[in-house]
Order: C-alpha cells, then structure tokens, then sequence
C-alpha cells in the first residue's frame, strides 16, 4: 500500500517568513495530492490540492509544487500569519478523490508574532 | 449551517461498553466516510460508503460495525471497547468516492478508562 512521510514534524517560524512543508509517497500510481490544515478542535480542511499532470498551483500565499520522478510534494506557505498556525497534513490518493486517502503524519506549524 | 456534525464531541467510557457516534452531512454528498487519529495524529481511513453501500472496510477489527440508514447519515458503533481505541474519530463526506473535495467534521474524542 502507499506509505506517506511528511517533514518536518514541527516548524516554527516568525510572522512573515516563509514556511515549507515536504512530503513524500511511496506507490508511483498515486496522482492526487490534497494538503489540509487541521486548527485545534477541528476536522481537517482542504486548503489546496494537486494532481499528477501539474507540476505547481498556487493559491494567493499558499503553493504546492508536485515531482513525480522523485515522488515528493511540497507545501509553500508565504508571508506567515498567526492564523495560518494549526497542524498541516499531506495526502496521497490513487484517484482524483477521497477515496482512500493516505495521510501524512502531520506537521505542527506555529508562526511567531 | 454545519456541513459534517457528529455527536458526541466527547464520549469518555469504560472498558468493555458498547458505544455509538453519529455522523450526518447536509451537503447531498454520496459518500460518507469514518477515519480514526491516533494520540501521534496519524489519520487512517476506517470505512467508506457510497450510497448506503460499504465500498472500503481497512483492517478494523470486526467490533467495530459501521451503518448508513440513509446517504446523509453514516454512524459508527464499537461494541467491547477497548483501552487502545481511545482516539479522534472523524467523519467525512465527499461528492463521490473518486472525485471531489473531503468535508471532515469536528471529531469525536473518544476515551476508554
């Protein structure tokens, strides 16, 4: 089955910087990468997605960017604010869907004010 | 208006009671899913159904029974409970089980004692 790795467990950064979250996956027939963001006493929300025939989206601060060859995915989060604190997931599916989604083990960002 | 809710938010209990937790979803989703959080916050799917019907059923050991009277409700039942089920236990919907965006609810904390 797939095996997904996330690092960094947690990350820290000051308000305004640029905070980078990576992820790997293991079964080359996944193509559909989902990142959500889980705040305190809540469920995961999907904050950005991305299939395998695109190489990078964006989404104002957020950008996610996707090498099949190597098999990782990455989460850019721009100009850090408070809010954007929460712990952050990867995922990795082999349909464009919920379906058996594979989770990341999560990272725990908190942007410092 | 809630788009996922599940009842209880909290359900603490002893070893060896059977137990319940509801799931609803008012967005006229087809698929209902249950995935559990470990202390760590590794999320790992349970179950999947699509229109009343079980399409996903990872290695969860049998007291754990999930049924969906109707495409808007998927609840979960554990009979016996047992020290290690303690865990965040999350419903989910999504439009079709291979396509679409995953809605989560809040969680249900679940403590064994």
């Amino acid at each position: 089955g797939e095996n997904v790795e996330q690092h960094p467990s947690t990350l820290s950064v000051q308000e305004g910087d640029s905070a980078v979250i990576k992820c790997t996956y293991s079964d080359s027939a996944s193509n559909y990468f989902p990142w959500y963001k889980q705040e305190l006493g809540k469920g995961p929300q999907l904050i950005i997605d991305i299939r395998s025939n695109v190489g990078e989206k964006k989404d104002q601060r957020i950008a996610v960017t996707l090498n099949k060859t190597a098999k990782h995915f990455s989460l850019h989060i721009t100009e850090t604010q408070p809010e954007d604190s929460a712990v952050y997931f990867c995922a990795a599916s082999q349909k464009t869907g919920a379906n058996n989604l594979f989770f990341g083990t999560g990272t725990r960002l908190t942007v410092i004010p | 208006d809630t788009a996922v809710s599940q009842t209880p938010k909290y359900l603490v209990t002893q070893m060896g009671n059977d137990k319940s937790i509801k799931c609803e979803q008012n967005l006229g989703h087809d698929t209902m899913y249950w995935y559990k959080q470990d202390s760590k916050k590794f999320l790992k799917i349970m179950f999947s159904y699509n229109n009343k019907e079980l399409i996903i059923n990872e290695t969860v050991p049998n007291r754990f029974s999930p049924k969906s009277p109707d495409k808007a409700h998927l609840n979960l039942h554990i009979n016996s409970l047992e020290l290690g089920d303690s865990a965040v236990y999350f419903c989910a919907s999504s439009q079709d089980p291979r396509w679409g965006e995953a809605f989560f609810g809040q969680g249900t904390r679940l403590t064994v004692v």
